[in-house]
């Protein structure tokens, strides 16, 4: 079972170069959600999703772009990249807001 | 300044020893989960408190969620090495927030 996967698992970017992370999840959830984790800084929330086409903001929303065109995928797009965006970033999605939520093994990315 | 606030940051304790981690709001959340996380791993839920006042236990861990929703804790008793990891409680409405989490290392 892939649960929520992934891609790609490392990056460097140099300043001002766009990418997209890619999540993957074939559990049928509604719920989808993108983290960065920091040191000393937990999971902070970036964006998240209640369904297919739905997207949200969360509490560090500025830099980045999402979107959900299909219910199993969640996409996080940094469109100028910065040093300040250097982070782990993790995807997790749920059934629902109570629910477990399940997690990808993360992307370690680097602004150089 | 996040939504929930964790203490201790670190713990470290010696094998055998009890211990408590703290999670609290100024806000009220519909549930309150705890999460362990491993290194260069996704976290991974141990729990989900929803209903205030309520007590469970897992083996070792005992969870308490506070009479208004806004507050929890997490208890282990007789630690043991393979209780190292970060701790990490998140409160969900909505969407679902995360502490900063509590690293807990314990030594044989």
């Amino acid at each position: 079972n892939a649960g929520v996967t992934q891609t790609p698992k490392f990056r460097v970017l140099k300043t001002g170069q766009s990418m997209t992370l890619l999540c993957a999840q074939d559990m049928n959830h509604e719920y989808m959600y993108w983290y960065r984790q920091d040191p000393g800084m937990g999971l902070r929330l970036i964006h998240y999703s209640v369904g297919e086409g739905t997207t949200a903001k969360g509490e560090v929303p500025d830099g980045y772009n999402v979107s959900r065109l299909k219910k199993q995928n969640f996409l996080l797009g940094l469109e100028s990249a910065a040093p300040s965006q250097t982070s782990v970033y993790f995807c997790a999605s749920s059934y629902s807001s109570w629910a477990e939520a399940f997690f990808g093994q993360g992307t370690r990315l680097t602004v150089v | 300044t996040q939504l929930l606030e964790q203490s201790p940051q670190f713990l470290s304790i010696q094998e055998g020893e009890n211990l408590t981690v703290y999670c609290n709001s100024s806000s009220v959340f519909s549930s309150l989960q705890w999460y362990r996380q491993e290194p260069g791993e996704g976290p991974v839920l141990l729990v989900t408190v929803v209903t205030g006042g309520e007590v469970k236990k897992l083996k070792r861990l005992t969870f308490q969620f506070g009479d208004a929703r806004k507050d929890s804790s997490l208890h282990i008793t007789a630690a043991q090495p393979g209780d190292t990891g970060l701790y990490l409680c998140a409160g969900t409405n909505n969407d679902m927030r995360f502490g900063a989490g509590t690293r807990l290392t314990v030594k044989p």
